[in-house]
């Protein structure tokens, strides 16, 4: 059972836009509308940020949006912010015996 | 208010035995599948197994079946996980997390260290 696949780091500029993928296959991020993503600090447990491809959690802010297409499901945080700084994971059901697969994770910098 | 609160932090041997908890309150704890999830030293996210408490139904990732073994008590609402060997290998944060499509609640961690 493989991870889905991120890009290792993702930058960008306070205020700026930034999108990060996570693709896996027809078996997993293709096949259900079942992917979420979690935010983690250095340190902390994660945090769940979208859950069913594109809702949000009570209280995460309207800065972070989800999305999918076809194997790929991603990740935009607009308005980009220093608290944002933060490792970004995706995950989704799959149709394997552990029914769960993480993303490789994605580093984002604020520059 | 929904809480999932591990066992403190370990410190082991290699070859030791060695099991972990995840007690859950403030909601229903035999209708939420419960996950435990390792985090290797500057690495990200797996996920091990799965447990159902209300029946027990258990899902091992393939990574992981034979290494560990879940477990849960729903009299207590706790969830276990264990190993009767452990390697040096098996130094990692551990989390415990409750899992409804996504997992919307997680367990502050506990951190296992494996060393002679």
């Amino acid at each position: 059972q493989s991870a889905l696949t991120q890009p290792a780091s993702v930058s960008g500029s306070p205020g700026q836009s930034i999108t990060i993928s996570c693709t896996g296959t027809s078996s997993d991020v293709g096949g259900y509308n079942y992917v979420s993503w979690y935010q983690q600090h250095p340190g902390k447990a994660p945090k769940l940020m979208i859950y069913d491809v594109s809702n949000r959690p009570s209280g995460v802010s309207n800065r972070f949006s989800g999305s999918k297409s076809g194997n790929t499901a991603s990740l935009t945080i607009s308005g980009l912010q220093a608290e944002d700084e933060a490792d970004y994971y995706c995950s989704s059901y799959t149709s394997s015996s552990i029914f769960y697969v993480f993303g490789t994770g994605t580093k984002v910098t604020v520059l | 208010e929904v809480q999932l609160v591990q066992s403190g932090a370990e410190v082991k041997k290699p070859g030791e035995s060695l099991k972990i908890s995840c007690k859950g309150s403030g909601y229903s704890f035999t209708s939420y599948w419960i996950g435990w999830v390792r985090q290797m030293p500057g690495k990200g996210l797996e996920w091990m197994g799965i447990i159902y408490p209300g029946d027990s139904d258990t899902r091992y990732s393939p990574s992981f079946q034979g290494q560990v073994t879940i477990s849960a008590d729903k009299s207590i609402s706790t969830a276990y996980l264990q190993w009767s060997s452990l390697k040096a290998s098996d130094t990692a944060m551990y989390y415990c997390a409750r899992l409804i499509r996504a997992v919307d609640y997680w367990g502050q961690g506990t951190l296992v260290t494996v060393s002679s």
